[in-house]
């Protein structure tokens, strides 16, 4: 079956970087892009950012375009999500999601919570 | 960026009752808008996909309407485990992105 593990969360000060893995399982991972979306603490769902399934293009949101980078390691079924010059307003649970053939975020992982804190 | 924003904030039904979520989009998003369903505690899963198109596994109570800039889910028939939050999000243009949310609870 499909899973989608996120790990890599943690706290960190305003300033410093952080990466987030998602491994995924169950599906040709080669074949699909997949996205990360974030949530804040009691807050709706936010897109972040999305990897075509070779690597080839990317998208950002307005938020963290040129903090965030993703970036997809098909031989080892993960994407990551390098966070740089972390903002308190980056604090969130992040959720890696696959677009399905419906491109639509069809399975998503449990999500990794990210706090920015002094 | 196109701004999806849903109505009402907050909608207070009873078991059984009918509900109607709607979510209306800054500029069009032709058929492009997916719901998802997210409880407490939990990652959201996908009901409706382009509009209309219920997401497999997805009861049939559930369904999606519209295209442009105005689009609808209905619940026909609330059952205990449909009382959560729902958010509309659209993939017409990049960036893609998420209305605010309803939330569904128990009247």
């Amino acid at each position: 079956q499909v899973q989608l593990v996120e790990s890599g969360g943690g706290v960190v000060q305003p300033g410093r970087s952080l990466r987030l893995s998602c491994a995924a399982s169950g599906f040709i991972f080669s074949s699909f892009g997949m996205h990360w979306v974030r949530q804040a603490p009691g807050k709706g769902l936010e897109w972040v950012t999305a990897i075509w399934h070779d690597g080839t293009y990317n998208h950002y949101a307005e938020s963290v375009k040129g903090r965030f980078t993703i970036s997809r390691d098909n031989s080892k079924n993960t994407v990551y999500l390098q966070m740089n010059s972390l903002r308190a307003e980056d604090a969130a649970v992040y959720y890696c999601a696959r677009e399905g053939m419906t491109r639509a975020f069809d399975y998503w992982g449990q999500g990794t919570l990210v706090t920015v804190s002094s | 960026e196109i701004v999806l924003t849903q109505s009402p904030a907050t909608l207070s039904l009873s078991p059984g009752e009918r509900a109607t979520l709607s979510c209306r989009a800054s500029q069009s998003v032709s058929s492009y808008l997916a719901w998802y369903q997210q409880k407490p505690g939990q990652a959201p899963r996908l009901l409706i996909y382009d509009a209309s198109n219920r997401a497999t596994g997805i009861p049939d109570r559930f369904s999606g309407s519209g295209s442009g800039t105005d689009f609808t889910l209905t619940i026909s028939s609330l059952e205990p485990e449909d009382f959560a939050v729902y958010y509309c999000q659209q993939r017409g243009n990049w960036p893609w992105t998420f209305g605010q949310g309803t939330k569904v609870e128990v009247k």
